[in-house]
């Protein structure tokens, strides 16, 4: 069974323009992960953000985490047509390293277009 | 270096069919790990190994599914007497310690699987 869901489904934007993308979650996590896929190039690890963190940059990547909320927010700036792809949030089990915390559960994915 | 290779990339079988799909790790990773894909889905979790030790198979969804790791580096995924249902991406990945959804998957490109 899937515990993310991300949302919206599908977003369609401009070149240029930024893209936000929420997951949210059901259980109680050690970390969050965002991955990219395409038919290009498969799966692609983008960013993990701890528990015990609220925000986490990388290049044009900003990932917020609201433990409270259990929701997390992936904003790409300045989007190019490359940025063309699916997003998917993952979070692991919780617990600490315990069993169950060693499979990724994955969401159901946003279809990011990014027109020229 | 190289990353996850996937072999074959794509298969297709007659129902009844038995299949073997192999993954070959990034070199010196202690963790493996099988996704199985659907079209419009999120990968979701089938088994986990540490080295040569299938330590969770808990989503392999039925019997006719198999893995091994015998030596701890490359991996076979086989499914024996093929159904429809079973058509799906396989996704591989491994990460470099025993910690599992607690860093980051490097994922290969898939077996894409179609049983008619």
């Amino acid at each position: 069974s899937q515990q993310g869901e991300e949302d919206p489904q599908a977003l369609s934007i401009q070149e240029g323009e930024n893209a936000t993308m929420n997951c949210s979650y059901k259980t109680s996590i050690n970390n969050l992960q965002w991955y990219r896929q395409n038919s290009g190039r498969g799966l692609v690890h983008l960013i993990l953000i701890r528990s015990n963190e609220r925000e986490k940059h990388s290049g044009r990547l900003r990932v917020t985490l609201d433990t409270s909320k259990k929701s997390s927010s992936l904003l790409i700036t300045a989007s190019r047509a490359a940025d063309t792809a699916s997003y998917f949030c993952a979070t692991d089990g919780g617990g600490y390293s315990g069993a169950g915390s060693y499979q990724l559960t994955f969401g159901k994915g946003t279809k990011l277009s990014v027109i020229p | 270096g190289a990353g996850v290779s996937q072999s074959p990339r794509y298969k297709v079988a007659k129902r009844g069919q038995d299949v073997a799909l192999r993954c070959d790790p990034i070199s010196g990773h202690v963790s493996l790990f099988w996704y199985q894909q659907a079209l419009g889905q999120g990968p979701e979790f089938l088994t986990y190994f540490q080295n040569e030790a299938q330590l969770d198979k808990s989503g392999l969804p039925s019997d006719r599914f198999f893995a091994e790791r015998p030596e701890g580096s490359v991996s076979t995924l086989k499914i024996q007497r093929t159904q429809q249902e079973d058509s799906a991406v396989y996704l591989c990945a491994s990460s470099p310690r025993n910690r599992g959804g607690l860093e980051t998957q490097y994922f290969g490109p898939g077996t894409r699987l179609l049983v008619l």
